[in-house]
């Protein structure tokens, strides 16, 4: 298995574009997660699904940020306008909740707002 | 939601028991611990779960107090790749699933 895959790995923009991050849970795994990380705040849950329906959003920023998994396999993390205060490593996970809440994380998007 | 309390780094020489605690003094009696690590750059990585019992896995062992108000990791022989961030978690109840909540954990340094 590949493991959870997010891409772009590494994402510069400026203030104000839209910014997608993508993310592919491994295979077979039901439950979802977005996370933020930076120094100041640590790693902060965002939101997160189960069986592609969205259980908790209430880590989501404001209304610049949304969260879609349209199905099992494909999860996108928008924000827009994007402001330099977002920039942060996003890490995707995922889990088959019902046998363990072991969390499998992505790489992680490392992403600059200018 | 119980919390946990961690020192903010340690460190320890190659080849040797690296121990590190983690106080989560409100802890429930059906909330779990957890430990996961994030090595520089990476996303974070599980390595071991315990209700009350100890627990051994190929990674480490994990001893939880009878009181299960702390606990230990304890990463018997430390390699220099055992650098990481070590994050102690109690598991957090949202919605139905179980959401672990990562604090700031311990910056654990292995030197040579």
């Amino acid at each position: 298995d590949a493991g959870v895959i997010q891409s772009p790995r590494h994402e510069v923009t400026e203030m104000g574009q839209e910014v997608t991050l993508r993310c592919k849970p491994i295979s077979g795994h039901n439950s979802l997660f977005w996370y933020r990380q930076t120094m100041m705040r640590g790693l902060e849950l965002l939101i997160y699904f189960n069986n592609n329906v969205p259980i908790d959003d209430s880590g989501m920023p404001e209304d610049r940020f949304s969260a879609k998994m349209p199905n099992a396999s494909f999860s996108t993390l928008k924000i827009q306008p994007s402001e330099p205060r977002d920039s942060a490593v996003y890490f995707c996970a995922s889990s088959f909740s019902q046998k363990s809440d072991e969390q499998f994380f992505g790489p992680g998007t490392r992403l600059t707002v200018l | 939601d119980a919390k946990t309390t961690q020192p903010p780094s340690m460190d320890c020489a190659e080849g040797r028991a690296a121990n590190l605690p983690c106080n989560h003094s409100t802890i429930s009696g059906n909330e779990y611990v957890y430990w996961y690590r994030q090595i520089h750059s990476q996303g974070p990585q599980y390595i071991i779960h315990g209700l009350k019992n100890n627990e051994t896995n190929e990674m480490a062992s994990l001893i939880i107090t009878e009181d299960r108000k702390s606990s230990t990791l304890i990463l018997p022989h430390a390699t220099l790749r055992d650098t990481a961030v070590y994050y102690c978690i109690v598991r957090v109840k949202a919605g139905g699933s179980y959401i672990p909540t990562f604090g700031r954990g311990t910056s654990l340094i292995v030197h040579p």
